[in-house]
């Protein structure tokens, strides 16, 4: 079975103190890693998709790494708008495979 | 281009009751997933729907069940409800399931049991 670990559970930082935020996964076979961003009472909100380990993405302040066993998201000197839930997901290459989530990240930034 | 939409957003209802939320996915996207989330389990798949064929279905009790029209709107029910039904429900739609698998998420239908 498909299984995501991130960490850690929170994280609070000040404004400009660059970090990153850890996914661990297991899967028989990865079709996708998957990030979001989820703010309070909101849907998730898709940030990066990468398929294969050494691919890398970025948008703005926020830049996805992948290995064949995690995937990174760096935060570069963060603002408070950043502050949020960010959610890893997985999807296998398993017939019909379904998107497995971490249970994510809670980003709190400091002015 | 207008994004998932879902209905209603917010619902409380009682123990014993049965519920219907609505969602209607992004224009062009055929495929439409949902998911319960909570505080303590986070985000888990219910199911999975294409082409008004039910094509995957997490681990949750027959009382969860849905469907999917031919618009590819879909909608998914919840009888005999529970307290530990109390969560937000959230729709997402992609294109496809076979690529890109990118889904995006509508604003969730927060569900109340007493």
């Amino acid at each position: 079975e498909d299984q995501v670990t991130q960490s850690p559970e929170a994280l609070r930082l000040q404004e400009g103190e660059s970090s990153s935020l850890n996914c661990s996964y297991t899967v028989s076979g990865l079709r996708g890693l998957f990030w979001y961003r989820q703010d309070p009472g909101k849907g998730p909100e898709f940030l990066f998709t990468l398929y294969s380990a050494g691919e890398e993405k970025e948008k703005e302040r926020l830049k996805a790494t992948l290995t064949k066993k995690e995937s990174f998201l760096h935060i570069t000197a963060p603002k408070p708008e950043d502050s949020a839930t960010y959610l890893c997901a997985v999807r296998s290459t398993g017939a019909n495979s379904k998107l497995t989530f971490g249970k994510g990240i809670t980003l709190s930034v400091r002015p | 281009k207008a994004g998932v939409t879902q209905t209603p957003r917010y619902l409380i209802k009682t123990r014993g009751q049965q519920v219907t939320l609505s969602c209607s996915p992004i224009s062009g996207h055929r495929s439409v997933s949902w998911y319960q989330q909570t505080p303590g389990q986070g985000l888990q798949f219910l199911f999975e729907y294409f082409s008004e064929t039910q094509r995957n279905k997490g681990n949750f009790p027959g009382r969860f069940s849905g469907r999917q029209f031919s618009n590819s709107r879909s909608e998914m029910n919840v009888s005999t409800l529970e307290l530990g039904d109390s969560a937000l429900y959230l729709c997402a739609s992609s294109r496809t399931t076979s690529g890109p698998y990118e889904q995006y998420f509508g604003p969730g239908t927060r569900l109340t049991v007493t």
